[in-house]
Parts: structure tokens; sequence; C-alpha cells
């Protein structure tokens, strides 16, 4: 149980466009979202909390307009980079957690992302 | 503010050896705790977990973590590797809204045959 699937799970595209990546929960119902960076060999940066109807909240120095995050169902999440741009590559990784309290945050395979 | 700290960046063991990976946290109440592992290109699968009760918790794939709160710990053992562990292990640290994830930076683990 505990599945989260994310798509895609790689993509390249050119300097300038939009790109959409997935967050599903596949088995349960995901109350709260999250959205991480991780740079080569480096740990996660938590970019922002999403919970399901509400706005995402980012962390500092992350832009907000630039990573627009949408969690419109209790077993989705989207996070698009807009305009993105060759410092945006990255690898993306969601997760998502099952109701309140201490429960565990259960995560995708996450989205390498390659911007020429 | 929560912090987590894996001192040792790359560990290599050999097959069949013991395997302790050290995490100490910062946290000024009861921490939730956990550890995970990535395998090159993937997300983060769960290993275990603690939340309260026995301080010696159990985990998938042989894992074991016990929580050591007068030394602020949450070491990760298995009494014996196997090659296919080699992999990056992650341990953090949660709020008790269990929302708030802070990750160490991660220990690489490599097998040695």
């Amino acid at each position: 149980g505990a599945v989260v699937s994310q798509h895609p799970s790689w993509v390249i595209c050119k300097s300038g466009t939009s790109v959409k990546i997935e967050c599903r929960s596949l088995d349960f119902q995901a109350t709260t979202m999250f959205w991480y960076r991780q740079f080569p060999k480096q740990s996660l940066m938590l970019m922002a909390t999403s919970n399901e109807g509400s706005k995402a909240t980012y962390e500092q120095g992350v832009e907000k307009d630039k990573f627009l995050i949408n969690h419109a169902s209790l077993t989705l999440s989207t996070l698009t980079v807009t305009s993105a741009h060759p410092e945006d590559s990255s690898f993306y990784i969601c997760s998502a957690k099952e109701g309140a309290g201490g429960q565990p945050q259960h995560f995708g395979d996450g989205t390498r992302l390659s911007i020429l | 503010a929560q912090s987590v700290t894996q001192p040792d960046i790359h560990i290599t063991v050999s097959e069949g050896a013991s395997l302790e990976l050290r995490c100490n946290y910062s946290y000024g109440a009861t921490p939730y705790l956990f550890w995970y592992v990535q395998s090159p290109g993937q997300g983060l699968q769960l290993l275990l977990k603690y939340f309260s009760g026995d301080t010696l918790v159990q985990g998938i794939k042989g894992f074991e973590a016990e929580f050591k709160r007068s030394q602020s710990s949450f070491n990760l053992r298995k009494p014996s590797v196997h090659w296919s562990d080699a992999a990056e292990y992650f341990c953090a640290v949660g709020s008790n809204a269990g929302n708030m994830l802070t990750f160490g930076g991660g220990t690489r683990l490599m097998v040695k045959p």
C-alpha cells in the first residue's frame, strides 16, 4: 500500500517552455502533498506544502510564480515549472501524507527535468 | 528549528558485514524520526519510523534503528549487508503534526563484494 506515482519520470525541453509534473496517490487519500527539489549528490529541499483545496505554502526563497502548485483533489497534485530555464534543471520529488498526525510521507520516484 | 546531521557522507562495507549509519537530530519536543533509502534516479522508500513506545524499531529489508533521547540519535543498523543495500540513506525528523520533514544530508552506502 501507500503508493505514490509521479509522472513523467524524465523530461527534456527547451528553455522558455512550461513543464507540468503530476503526483498521484494511488491507494490512499493524500490530505497533504509535498514537493521537493534535489540537486546532484545532495539532500532533499522542501519547496512547498499543499493541502487539498487550498493554496500551497512555499518555503522561503521558492518563487511561487515560477513553481505553480495545484492540489485539486485528494489524490492529485501538480507542479508546473513556468518558463523554465537551465538553472531549473533538477530532480523533483513529490510525497504524499495520509491523514493528520505523524504519518510518514510516501514518495514518488521523482522527475528528472533537463532544460536545454 | 529542527535539524538532522548525518556525519558520514560515504560508508563502504563488505557484503555480509554489519552496518551502522549515524543520525543525530535537534528538535525541541518529542521527535518523529524516519529513515528513507534512495536508489539512483529514484524516489525515497521508507525503511522505518519512530513515533513513540519501544525505542528499538524494526523496519523493512532487515533494518532496525534505535532512538536514544539522551544522545539525540537515531542510528540505523543492519546485521548483515547485502550488495543490493548499496544506495543513499536519509534520516529525517518531523514535527508532531508530521507535516514538516527535515532531512539529513544523506549517507551513501557502497558494498564491496
